[in-house]
């Protein structure tokens, strides 16, 4: 298995809500990271688990808690979100120097 | 100065036709550096990584040049499929928690 898998592909929420995003990879890689794209942009870096422990957080609002509950799942808790954190939430994973990172395909998130 | 610069483009060019993408890091303690493709609303998927000797895969050649902080992706032959963003990446730390900085991407149109 050498793929980053997301759930949902895509979300639709509203500033009250609470959702979760959730990736999974079964690669054995030990670095698991959030990223955030908006549109024509590149990715930005949210968090870092470096063996499930949170090693990086890019000064990130409080409205967006990452989990990792194990060394193959990475969760991103969603709450209160504004309009303007609607974009790609990539997930990705890595296992060591040298190597690139593997991407899963993204969930698609609007605030309404 | 950015960490990782990249020219926007667009490179609009033929099919059949050779093409070069230049990016220069800012980080000379840099470690590694890929260059990944990114087609519209999907994730970034790694092309290929760079190394100091140059490498190449079938159509596509990279090279690194450390004393300059450059790299470069070279596209022989242009396919229309390789219509894309290409992003140039630069691995600036070592250690298990890596954090790839990513450069805005060069889009690339290959025409008919």
């Amino acid at each position: 298995d050498t793929e980053v898998t997301q759930t949902p592909k895509h979300l639709v929420m509203g500033m009250t809500n609470k959702k979760s995003l959730k990736c999974e990879q079964h690669m054995g890689h030990r670095a698991m990271y959030w990223y955030k794209q908006k549109a024509k942009k590149p990715p930005e870096l949210m968090f870092v688990y470096s063996y499930e422990k949170l090693s990086i957080n890019e000064s990130v609002p409080s409205r967006f808690s990452p989990e990792c509950p194990n060394s193959s799942l990475l969760n991103l808790h969603l709450h209160a979100l504004q309009p303007e954190d609607s974009a790609l939430y990539l997930c990705a994973s890595s296992q060591g120097d040298n190597y690139g990172y593997t991407f899963g395909s993204g969930t698609r998130l609007t605030v309404v | 100065r950015k960490e990782v610069e990249q020219d926007p483009g667009p490179f609009n060019v033929p099919e059949g036709a050779t093409v070069a993408f230049n990016c220069t890091y800012s980080n000379s303690a840099s470690q590694s550096f890929f260059w990944y493709r990114q087609d519209c609303r999907k994730e970034p998927k790694l092309l290929m990584s760079v190394y100091s000797s140059g490498n190449e895969d079938g159509r596509f050649t990279a090279q690194l040049n450390r004393a300059s902080q450059y790299i470069s992706l070279l596209i022989r032959d242009s396919k229309l499929s390789d219509s894309a963003t290409y992003l140039c990446v630069v691995n600036p730390a070592r250690g298990s928690a890596r954090q790839l900085t990513f450069g805005s991407g060069t889009q690339l149109t290959v025409l008919p």
